[in-house]
């Protein structure tokens, strides 16, 4: 079974500052996706970052890194220089090869304080 | 075109009637996704299409009813639901297929069931 894990369920940051957010998961399959998404209070579901289990470096993008420990299987996110606009709801989601199923973790809600 | 688009944004119904959500997306994906939302939970997997064919249904109540016109139309048909159906529905896609696929979604639609 495939299990995704966020123990944070609420996360406080100051503007301008870097934060990480927490994700770990649990499967026996070797070939898997890990995916974040944002959520602002309008409902999207906005994709931010993608990193593939064989991926041998951690995946960027922008304001936005992975810290990809296969051995610990976490998957946390990294935002650095936090903005007011970062706050919101963030999903870490992992999928199967070729299988169109997320396993979505509970979310962890990031409050930026100006 | 990386858009999904979802109408209506809001739509309250009684537990008698009989509405539709509608999703569209015109990126060529050939897959596409029906999820549920609560408040401050992550989203729900419902149904999944591949190529225009029902391929996941998560044991979703028959008041639940999905439907695939073409490759870029995905419908919900509502009836007969109930108060507890209040939610936010959102619509994905993704590529079919390929390995990892991220999904793009739609802004949702806020159900409420009076």
């Amino acid at each position: 079974a495939q299990k995704i894990t966020q123990t944070q369920p609420g996360m406080f940051v100051q503007e301008k500052e870097a934060v990480t957010l927490d994700c770990t998961y649990d499967t026996s399959d070797p070939s898997y996706g890990l995916f974040w998404y944002k959520q602002p209070s309008s409902g999207e579901m906005i994709f931010l970052i993608y990193q593939g289990s064989y991926d041998q470096q951690n995946a960027t993008e922008g304001r936005y890194s992975l810290n990809f420990q296969k051995a610990r299987k976490s998957a946390n996110l990294v935002i650095s220089a936090s903005q007011l606009g970062d706050s919101a709801m963030y999903f870490c989601a992992m999928s199967l090869y070729n299988f169109n199923k997320f396993y979505f973790g509970s979310g962890t809600k990031l409050n930026v304080k100006p | 075109d990386t858009e999904v688009t979802q109408t209506p944004k809001h739509l309250v119904m009684g537990m008698t009637n009989k509405k539709s959500l509608k999703c569209e997306q015109h990126m060529g994906h050939r897959a596409m996704y029906w999820y549920k939302q609560k408040a401050k939970k992550p989203p729900e997997l419902m149904f999944v299409y591949s190529y225009e064919k029902l391929s996941i249904n998560e044991s979703v109540p028959s008041r639940f009813s999905p439907e695939c016109p073409n490759s870029s139309l995905l419908n919900l048909h509502l009836h007969a639901l109930q108060p507890e159906d209040s939610a936010l529905y959102l619509c994905a896609s993704s590529q079919e297929g390929q390995g990892y696929n991220e999904q793009f979604f739609g802004p949702g639609t806020r159900l409420t069931v009076l």
